[in-house]
């Protein structure tokens, strides 16, 4: 079965620094990808999604990834982080069965 | 549109009661799923419904049934909760229009003593 990883657990930042979460996932075929946060007391969003194409894609709030097929990878990225940002960010992957798996979430805290 | 609803909010069970929790979408979506989020875990996949009338098992099924006799409707039902199954589940409904991505509803807490 696959699996997803999300490297970092708790992840500490001033506002302004820039963000990089990384995600792997362990399917050698097609897949989609996605990263969703779950900002504090709220249900989950979707930040953005990858389904073929461009290898970079633009997410909501500024944040984006990159497909990285070679490293099967899907690191999340922030130029400049704001306060706002405070969240639980996952990565998930879908297997073309409906199957989907998500990693065990990065906790991102912004310090103002 | 109400989105993906999900009742209760939170519960709290003994050792053995069972339970239902609900879950509904409005916006026709063929494919719904249920799952749980535990610490450190990240969230895990219970059970999948691809279409009224069709359901499979995810992840970490055991402990757990569902129904689809509608598309609006995936209740999920613990026949005999245990203290491992405390946690947060979340379902969640998606379709092919709607480019698969999946809309979550709010989450429903459990406490199992």
């Amino acid at each position: 079965a696959q699996s997803v990883s999300q490297h970092n657990h708790h992840v500490i930042l001033s506002e302004a620094a820039s963000l990089e979460l990384g995600c792997n996932y362990s399917y050698g075929g097609t897949v989609n990808l996605f990263w969703y946060v779950q900002y504090p007391g709220q249900h989950l969003q979707l930040l953005l999604k990858y389904f073929s194409g461009d290898p970079l894609v633009k997410g909501i709030k500024g944040f984006e990834a990159e497909f990285i097929k070679s490293k099967f990878s899907f690191n999340l990225r922030k130029p400049s982080v704001q306060w706002s940002d405070t969240a639980e960010y996952f990565c998930a992957v879908e297997e073309g069965n409906n199957d989907m798996r998500f990693g065990a979430g990065t906790r991102l805290t912004v310090k103002p | 549109n109400a989105g993906v609803t999900q009742t209760p909010k939170f519960q709290v069970l003994k050792t053995g009661q069972s339970m239902t929790l609900q879950c509904a979408q409005d916006m026709n979506h063929e494919y719904m799923s249920w799952y749980r989020q535990d610490p450190g875990m990240g969230l895990r996949l219970i059970h999948y419904s691809v279409g009224a009338g069709i359901t499979d098992q995810g992840e970490v099924p055991n402990g757990y049934n569902v129904s689809r006799s509608t598309t609006e409707d995936f209740p999920l039902r613990l026949l005999s909760a245990a203290p491992s199954q405390t946690s947060v589940y979340f379902c969640a409904s998606s379709s092919i229009l709607a480019g698969e991505t999946q809309y979550f509803g709010p989450g429903t807490r459990l406490l199992v003593l």
